[in-house]
């Protein structure tokens, strides 16, 4: 299995400008979680779903993020416009859904994104 | 609600030096317990895990009990290589619940 891909892997942009973030879960995962790391936060979850339905959002910073999950291979996370403390590696990662919890969370390799 | 505490880095240590990591938790529940390691410049990845009390989670050397009665899960290795050189996260979750809930992370670093 190819693992969590996400592109691209390295964004330069200007302040104001709209940046997107793609991920593609591993293969017959149904969860799908996207994570902002920083040095000052240390990492926090964005938002997770679960069947492409987004279950808890409670992480997004503010309407300046969005994210979407149009199908079960395919997620974006949004962020428009940009500010330069939007600056971090964004990091998505999926699993598969259990009732009873413990699922391995696989993360891809991460988008560093560096707003100017 | 949920949290986690690891000890604070950075860690250094010689090659071959024995490895305690403490972490400590407070849930509600009946959570699952997590080891992750970052390598740099890569994405975390699953080192071991443990879904009840007194289950030890084991990989590579490493280990950790579930420790209840403490809300206890230490990561441990007996002979740490250079090679072991990555951020370590301690995490939880829920009984029935996918979201993570991770400590601050501990750099460590192995000198030959």
């Amino acid at each position: 299995d190819a693992g969590v891909i996400q592109s691209p892997r390295h964004e330069v942009t200007e302040m104001g400008q709209e940046v997107t973030l793609r991920c593609k879960p591993i293969s017959g995962h149904n969860s799908l979680f996207w994570y902002r790391q920083t040095m000052m936060r240390g990492l926090e979850l964005l938002i997770y779903f679960n069947n492409n339905v987004p279950i808890d959002d409670s992480g997004m910073p503010e309407d300046r993020f969005s994210a979407k999950m149009p199908n079960a291979s395919f997620s974006t996370l949004k962020i428009q416009p940009s500010e330069p403390r939007d600056s971090a590696v964004y990091f998505c990662a999926s699993s598969s859904h259990g009732l009873a919890g413990g699922q391995t969370q696989y993360f891809g390799p991460g988008t560093r994104l560096l707003v100017l | 609600g949920n949290s986690v505490t690891q000890m604070e880095g950075p860690v250094t240590l010689s090659e071959e030096a024995f490895l305690t990591i403490n972490c400590t938790y407070t849930a509600t529940g009946y959570p699952s317990l997590f080891w992750y390691v970052q390598y740099p410049g890569e994405g975390l990845q699953l080192l071991l895990k443990a879904t009840k009390a007194d289950d030890k989670g084991s990989n590579k050397g490493f280990e950790a009990t579930y420790r209840k009665e403490t809300t206890s899960f230490h990561l441990e290795k007996g002979s740490v290589q250079v090679s072991d050189s990555a951020v370590y996260f301690c995490a939880l979750s829920d009984f029935g619940n996918e979201k993570l809930t991770f400590g601050t992370g501990t750099r460590l670093t192995i000198i030959p």
